[in-house]
């Protein structure tokens, strides 16, 4: 079976800091990855994904992320936190002849004003 | 375009009590999943369905049923809700083809007293 590692569980930046988020899975084929973010209270909203092409994707909200095949990796990255990026963040793989999404444990993110 | 509407937001049980809890997407998504979110536990599949009359366990299935009569509806059943039950719930839909990613409701919070 897949898994999703998320290794940061909480992160607490400063407003205008840069972000990385770690995201590793485990499955031997070809994977789409995802990264979701859920602001408090609110459901899961697709931020990015990779399915092909490029390997740096760039999403909404300035956000980007990079798949690093022979990592097994695809970390979420921004340049320059706001305090309105303060939400929970998970990342997601399945495989392109599955049909199961599988998500990390999630990172929460604050960045303090 | 209403998405993925999940109903009620929020519920309140007692052990052994029956409930369902409704999923509608009208955006004609084959597939339709739903997960239970706890805290430093990520999301977790519970059922999930790859088109009408078709549906298959996830991670955690032990105390819920669901069914897919419609490509529409996809509601969960617990049978007999316990405390360990006490979670947020999330349907999900996307279309078939796993890189398009899911898109979510806005969850049912439900607590078993």
């Amino acid at each position: 079976a897949q898994s999703v590692s998320q290794h940061n569980h909480h992160v607490i930046l400063s407003e205008a800091a840069s972000l990385e988020l770690g995201c590793n899975y485990s499955y031997g084929g070809t994977v789409n990855l995802f990264w979701y973010v859920q602001y408090p209270g609110q459901h899961l909203q697709l931020l990015l994904k990779y399915f092909s092409g490029d390997p740096l994707v760039k999403g909404i909200k300035g956000f980007e992320a990079e798949f690093i095949k022979s990592k097994f990796s695809f970390n979420l990255r921004k340049p320059s936190v706001q305090w309105s990026d303060t939400a929970e963040y998970f990342c997601a793989v399945n495989s392109n002849t599955g049909n199961q999404f599988y998500f990390g444990t999630g990172t929460s993110l604050t960045v303090i004003p | 375009n209403a998405g993925v509407t999940q109903t009620p937001k929020f519920q309140v049980l007692k052990t052994g009590q029956s409930m369902t809890l409704q999923c509608a997407q009208d955006m004609n998504h084959e597939y339709m999943s739903w997960y239970r979110q706890d805290p430093g536990m990520g999301l977790r599949l519970i059922h999930y369905s790859v088109g009408a009359g078709i549906t298959d366990q996830g991670e955690v299935p032990n105390g819920y049923n669901v069914s897919r009569s419609t490509t529409e509806d996809f509601p969960l059943r617990l049978l007999s809700a316990a405390p360990s039950q006490t979670s947020v719930y999330f349907c999900a839909s996307s279309p078939s083809g796993g890189w398009h990613g899911y898109t979510f409701g806005s969850g049912t919070r439900l607590t078993v007293v």
